[in-house]
């Protein structure tokens, strides 16, 4: 089945640091990726997407660019702020999924990043 | 506007009290979503409606009850639940447009606490 794996965290960086956060993922499809970012006691807010390979995704100063070559879907950011602080969540749904699996999103375990001032 | 919102924010129950949870959207999407969130963890699906009608139950126990009046609400209706069934209750939307990847949009949560 589709799978997702997020670097192991948590991730402590000073602020204006640049942010890596890897994304690898398994799929038998074609999936469509996206990250989402979980501020504390919040609901998850979608980030970015993308849906063909070499799509970037950007927000808010992240990107993450599709690749269909190596399976990742990497988010960067050239200068994180404390305000960043959050757990960001990698996902792919496969939108040729039929059945049961049209729309379900499959996530990686989370990447918790605090940013200190 | 991508807002889904969900009341309460916050409850507190007995494991004998019924209750539920209330989500609503406003975007025309025609598919909704629980989902159970546990610490530290990445969201687990619960239920979809996709055209108000139920399409995914992820062996959910059924002291949990969801229900779709209309393309706009859904809701889940608790009953005797347990401790462990303490959580965050994530509500989401997709559009199920045909031809265009879905992507879901979540709400802000309910924090359920079961004494």
């Amino acid at each position: 089945g589709d799978s997702v794996t997020q670097m192991e965290g948590p991730v402590t960086l000073s602020e204006e640091a640049f942010l890596t956060i890897n994304c690898t993922y398994t799929a038998t499809g074609y999936p469509s990726l996206f990250w989402y970012v979980q501020y504390p006691g919040e609901g998850l807010q979608l980030l970015l997407k993308a849906t063909k390979a070499d799509d970037k995704g950007s927000n808010k100063g992240f990107e993450a660019t599709y690749r269909k070559e190596t399976t990742s879907f990497h988010l960067e950011k050239g200068s994180v702020q404390v305000s960043d602080s959050a757990v960001y969540f990698c996902a792919l749904s496969d939108p040729w999924a039929g059945g049961t699996s049209y729309g379900k999103l499959t996530f990686g375990q989370g990447t918790i990043l605090t940013v200190h001032p | 506007d991508t807002e889904v919102t969900q009341t309460p924010k916050h409850l507190v129950m007995g494991m004998t009290n019924k209750k539920s949870l209330k989500c609503e959207q406003h975007m025309g999407h025609r598919a909704m979503y629980w989902y159970k969130q546990k610490a530290k963890k990445p969201p687990e699906l619960m239920f979809v409606y996709s055209y108000e009608k139920l399409s995914i139950n992820e062996s959910v126990p059924s002291r949990f009850s969801p229900e779709c009046p209309n393309s706009s609400l859904l809701n889940l209706h608790l009953h005797a639940l347990q401790p462990e069934d303490s959580a965050l209750y994530l509500c989401a939307s997709s559009p199920r447009t045909s031809g265009d990847p879905d992507t879901q949009y979540f709400g802000p949560g309910t924090r359920l606490t079961v004494l």
